[in-house]
């Protein structure tokens, strides 16, 4: 079955600290991996995907398949970086549903 | 085009009466997913249309729950006979997908609430 744990509902931290978002993942195949983020009153929206191994706001995440993980980092967290953070994946090809993490509350504090 | 639009917002109704909520994708985007969020859930899968046709349900999705996409372009989404159970946020998204998948992209998402 197609499972992902986010195991923090909340994370705090204060503004210029490093911050880590763990997600792990149960899959049988070869998943894709996404962050999905979502700001106060605003919608869900792509944060980044592992296929494209880019830092988006700063933010970076390195699926490693032995520990069927996929955290999501970021060096010095900023106060806008406070929201709803959701670990996804979607099986490659078919069609590309998404099963979602429970999804860890990030507050970064002044 | 603004993104994807979802209507109402907001929605109460009564236990056994029946509700349908409509999902606008990207115009040029041929698929498009709905989903349902609880409190303290991450969304779960709901169903999927390609163009018009309905490919997959989830087995979230009861008999009381039908999903259409009559032209390949706006969706509706009809809960008949609501049920307390059904109080959630309706989330819609939409992608392009020519042979490789592209990202979706959310709706605001309608939010029912069955008293």
């Amino acid at each position: 079955a197609q499972r992902v744990t986010q195991p923090e509902k909340l994370l705090s931290v204060f503004k210029g600290a490093p911050v880590e978002l763990k997600c792990n993942y149960s899959y049988s195949g070869s998943p894709e991996l996404f962050w999905y983020v979502q700001y106060s009153r605003q919608r869900l929206q792509l944060l980044l995907r592992h296929i494209s191994r880019e830092s988006i706001k700063g933010f970076t995440a390195d699926l490693n398949k032995g520990e069927t993980s996929f955290h999501l980092k970021k060096p010095f967290a900023q106060e806008e970086d406070s929201a709803m953070y959701y670990c996804a994946l979607s099986s490659q090809g078919g069609s590309e549903k998404l099963v979602f993490g429970k999804g860890t509350k990030l507050t970064v504090n002044p | 085009d603004t993104g994807v639009s979802q209507d109402p917002r907001h929605k109460i109704t009564k236990r056994g009466q029946n509700v349908t909520f409509r999902c606008d994708p990207i115009s040029e985007h041929n698929r498009l997913y709905w989903y349902r969020q609880t409190l303290g859930q991450g969304p779960e899968f709901l169903t999927y249309f390609q163009n018009e046709a309905q490919l997959e349900k989830s087995r979230l999705l009861s008999d009381r729950f039908s999903a259409e996409r009559p032209k390949g372009s706006f969706s509706t989404l009809e809960i008949q006979r609501t049920e307390q159970g059904d109080s959630a946020m309706y989330l819609c998204a939409s992608s392009l997908f020519l042979g490789v998948h592209y990202e979706q992209y959310f709706g605001p998402g309608t939010r029912l609430t069955v008293t």
